[in-house]
């Protein structure tokens, strides 16, 4: 199993200033990773996929990057609606695994 | 628009099989994968599995033992089966449309709690 380790757990930022969240894998995924932000009481939502595709009707403040066992979720300006868990998930190796989460939270 | 609607019995006791059903409406069946995910209380995410159309199924090995996904196409349906729970199935479980590029649709999730 592809174990995915994000950092950091817990990410403290303002709203506009940039945040930058990583995600490990423990092997090799090529580019088949894909991140998502969850709400609170909500079900996430898929942002990015194949590491630095954005999702229909994600907004340009949100890229990633990366390939192999490395990977950067960037978003350029938070919005309020931007302080959420984020999960990064690789579809390399069956099982489809989730990274643990970074919590984007208010300073 | 894809919409996901699932149900299913949201209080269980050890050792019973949980049950959950989820709709899709509009779209294509076809083409897609059918999961399920589940999320413990305060946790992360967990894929349980998922299903095709033609009932081709994979499931995580972590509950392979336990877990049944089936599907009715007729009626554009999934379900999950997982049997023996314990309290550590305690969890929201979402139904989910799987694409090659990622989970595009989710259903609104169901807290499965589990007593002893």
């Amino acid at each position: 199993e592809i174990v995915l380790t994000q950092s950091p757990a817990t990410l403290s930022l303002s709203p506009g200033e940039r945040a930058t969240l990583s995600c490990r894998a423990s092997q090799s995924v090529s580019r088949y990773l894909a991140w998502y932000r969850q709400k609170p009481g909500q079900a996430p939502r898929l942002l990015i996929y194949d590491a630095s595709n954005r999702a229909t009707g994600i907004p340009a403040r949100f890229s990633g990057s990366g390939s192999g066992t490395d990977f950067t979720l960037t978003i350029s300006s938070l919005e309020p609606e931007d302080f959420a868990v984020y999960y990064c998930q690789q579809r390399s190796n069956w099982p489809l695994t989730f990274g643990g989460g970074t919590k984007v939270e208010i300073k | 628009q894809v919409q996901l609607q699932q149900w299913g019995a949201g209080l269980l006791k050890s050792s019973e099989t949980l049950s959950l059903t989820c709709a899709v409406y509009g779209g294509s069946f076809s083409g897609y994968f059918w999961g399920w995910i589940r999320q413990p209380p305060g946790k992360g995410l967990e894929w349980i599995g998922d299903i095709d159309h033609t009932g081709t199924a994979n499931y995580n090995p972590s509950l392979k033992s336990r877990v049944t996904i089936s599907v009715d196409t007729s009626k554009t349906q999934f379900s999950l089966k997982l049997s023996s729970v314990t309290a550590a199935d305690t969890a929201v479980y979402y139904c989910a449309r799987s694409r090659v590029s990622g989970v595009d649709n989710w259903g609104q999730g169901t807290l499965v709690t589990v007593s002893s």
